[in-house]
């Protein structure tokens, strides 16, 4: 069974500091990763994906994420947050194999403050 | 493009009352999946449609749960009787055959059901 860890319910960084929301998977196979952000009141957004190829992968609104198979990790990064990044972020997995569907995290909570 | 649209975006019920969820998904996308999500078990997966037939229904959580997808633009989700645990966000997702395989999702805005 694939499953997705997220071990921080939420995470505090100042305006204009670097943030790093994380994420370990467990999957067969090769992993399909995905990170989506959810706004209050609002739908989870789509901002990256891993597939295969460069593990470093860039996603919306300055949002970065590298993939580590050793550590199986795929955590969210961005070199310099804003108040507006304030949200609830999903860590997702799913293997690529046939109709293997995602598994989301429990979410991690991102409150930059001014 | 309208997005994923879901109705009702808010419903209050009480126990025992019969509640449906609708959802249409974005034109031309042939895999819809319901979602459910709740503080305590985060988002879980309740039903997956692909060209909708349902292909994975194993998250569906007891048989006063059923979902439907008559054609490729409207699907709907029942709960009959509701119970206050069925309380929650019920998200409705679609994607396109590509989008499927690689899990790029689009979400709607989800429907607030509280049962009293």
């Amino acid at each position: 069974a694939q499953s997705v860890a997220q071990p921080e319910d939420q995470v505090n960084v100042a305006e204009g500091n670097p943030l790093t929301v994380k994420c370990t998977y467990s999957v067969s196979g090769n992993p399909y990763l995905f990170w989506y952000v959810q706004y209050p009141n609002r739908g989870l957004q789509f901002l990256l994906k891993y597939i295969t190829g460069d593990n470093l992968v860039k996603g919306s609104y300055g949002f970065e994420a590298e993939f580590n198979k050793s550590q199986t990790s795929f955590h969210l990064k961005k070199p310099s947050a804003l108040v507006s990044d304030s949200a609830l972020y999903f860590c997702a997995v799913r293997g690529n194999s046939g109709y293997s569907t995602l598994t989301f995290g429990k979410g991690t909570m991102l409150l930059v403050s001014p | 493009d309208a997005g994923v649209i879901q109705s009702p975006r808010h419903e209050v019920t009480e126990m025992g009352q019969e509640v449906t969820l609708r959802c249409k998904p974005i034109s031309g996308h042939n895999s819809l999946f319901w979602y459910r999500q709740t503080m305590m078990r985060g988002l879980e997966l309740l039903i997956y449609f692909n060209n909708n037939v349902p292909i994975d229904d194993s998250g569906m959580p007891e048989d006063r749960f059923s979902a439907k997808m008559p054609n490729a633009s409207f699907s709907t989700l029942k709960i009959q009787p509701s119970e206050p645990r069925d309380s929650a966000v019920y998200f409705c997702a679609s994607s396109d055959i590509d989008g499927a395989n690689t899990g790029e999702l689009f979400f709607g805005e989800g429907s607030r059901l509280t049962v009293l």
